[in-house]
């Protein structure tokens, strides 16, 4: 399977709403980071984990090195929201950088 | 902060064409990145830089051509433009974190 298999492909909430996404790791990874790309095509660095749970705002990140996962969770959904999270993650052997395909995210009003 | 800058932002082409996509960051990270994305796929690595003047081959550098003359900067020359070929092409740089350029838009007529 691939590397970097990351869930759902495409999300839809409606504002206010509450969910999560998800990457799964084939084997051990260094560290992970997601992104959102806006409707511009514009790319945000939202978090970078080494290990363990960061916040900012309404957005949270845990990364499992040893379950080889790593979760982003939206609370409250805004429309602003809206648009294609990416997670990466750095390959323990090589660390080069692995993409998963991303979760389309649309958030309604 | 630092900014990426990317030039040209729109980029049209002939079939055959050389081209070259320009980066400059003002981070004064050691490495630097360049991406393709397809549209509604997600990131693939063509070509990175550990520092100035090194480059490393991505997963998809056949067909392009890099140069890092200096640590601020990191070109991307397509060496052929292929025909009816769209990418958006994307340039990073990192300490630990990922920082992107907004990206050039390639249409090849």
């Amino acid at each position: 399977g691939m590397p970097v298999e990351q869930n759902p492909p495409a999300l839809s909430l409606y504002e206010g709403a509450d969910s999560g996404l998800r990457c799964n790791f084939s084997t051990t990874m260094k560290s992970v980071q997601w992104f959102q790309q806006n409707h511009r095509g514009r790319l945000i660095t939202l978090f970078y984990l080494a290990q363990g749970t960061k916040e900012n705002g309404r957005l949270k990140s845990t990364f499992n090195s040893k379950e080889r996962y790593s979760t982003l969770h939206i609370k409250d959904a805004q429309l602003e929201d809206s648009g294609t999270y990416f997670c990466a993650a750095e390959d323990g052997d090589n660390s080069k950088l692995i993409w998963g395909l991303g979760t389309s995210l649309v958030v309604n009003p | 902060g630092g900014i990426i800058t990317q030039t040209p932002k729109f980029l049209i082409g002939q079939e055959g064409q050389k081209l070259t996509l320009k980066c400059q960051q003002n981070f004064n990270h050691d490495t630097m990145y360049w991406y393709r994305q397809d549209s509604g796929k997600g990131l693939r690595l063509i070509y990175y830089s550990i520092t100035e003047n090194d480059l490393q081959k991505g997963d998809l550098s056949e067909g392009y051509d890099a140069s890092r003359e200096k640590k601020s900067s990191f070109s991307l020359t397509v060496t052929s433009a292929q025909k009816n070929e769209m990418a958006v092409f994307l340039c990073a740089s990192s300490s630990e974190r990922l920082f992107f350029g907004h990206g050039t838009k390639l249409s090849v007529l």
